[in-house]
């Protein structure tokens, strides 16, 4: 089951520098994108979501940018702290209260 | 933040055996889903509940798999005879209700299920 994908297993960004997570999916009928973050040992915490009616949603240091045409998501940090230092996820629905499909995840490194 | 909480957080289980796993979730939470993590793999979706009814199940969630809500509070996931590959974390999450984007499934800490 391939429907999400995270291409990069790992990322490591200097603070104070943009991190870029990226996330494609294949079915044009997702309606619903949400990025998440995880530490070991813990569930994974919600960070910012998109519906497809939009393309950009802003939270604080959080953006997630949708490309439908693409099915492509992603989610900039800016600027990167150490505490960002974790696995995100990237997770697709087909509407709000449906099940999430995630994808492998990337795991940030922000080096002081 | 909201919390919702998990029990055990380490659950150690002969093959065979049968398991409970609980979720306490956040108060006047409609919507309530298990997921589990293998080692290394994806986070999977399980099963969805809704109205006390399930509203979704993936293939994994087979005749071993079940789930209620015994006193309207508390959310349980039953594995009625364990196996081997059914070692993983699962995770409880919530949802208040479909509407406001702000709204989304809340994940609990998790519980580590190992199956020897």
């Amino acid at each position: 089951d391939q429907q999400v994908k995270q291409n990069s297993p790992s990322l490591s960004v200097q603070e104070g520098r943009i991190s870029i997570l990226n996330c494609d999916y294949t079915n044009s009928m997702f309606d619903y994108f949400l990025w998440y973050k995880k530490y070991p040992a813990e569930g994974p915490t919600f960070l910012i979501s998109i519906s497809s009616i939009k393309d950009k949603n802003e939270d604080g240091r959080f953006t997630v940018f949708l490309n439908k045409s693409a099915k492509h998501l992603s989610l900039h940090i800016v600027p990167s702290q150490p505490g960002d230092s974790a696995v995100y996820f990237c997770a697709v629905a087909y509407n709000q209260g449906g099940k999430l499909i995630f994808g492998q995840g990337t795991e940030l490194s922000v080096k002081p | 933040e909201p919390e919702v909480t998990q029990t055990p957080s380490h659950q150690v289980t002969q093959m065979g055996q049968e398991v409970i796993l609980r979720c306490v979730p956040i108060s006047n939470h409609l919507y309530f889903y298990w997921y589990r993590q293998i080692l290394g793999q994806k986070v999977e979706f399980l099963v969805s509940f809704y109205n006390n009814e399930i509203s979704e199940k993936s293939e994994i969630f087979d005749d071993q798999f079940s789930v209620e809500r015994p006193d309207g509070s508390n959310f349980t996931l039953k594995i009625r005879s364990t196996k081997l590959e059914d070692s993983a974390m699962y995770f409880c999450a919530n949802l208040l209700i479909a509407g406001g984007l702000t709204d989304t499934q809340y994940f609990g800490p998790g519980t580590r299920l190992t199956v020897l």
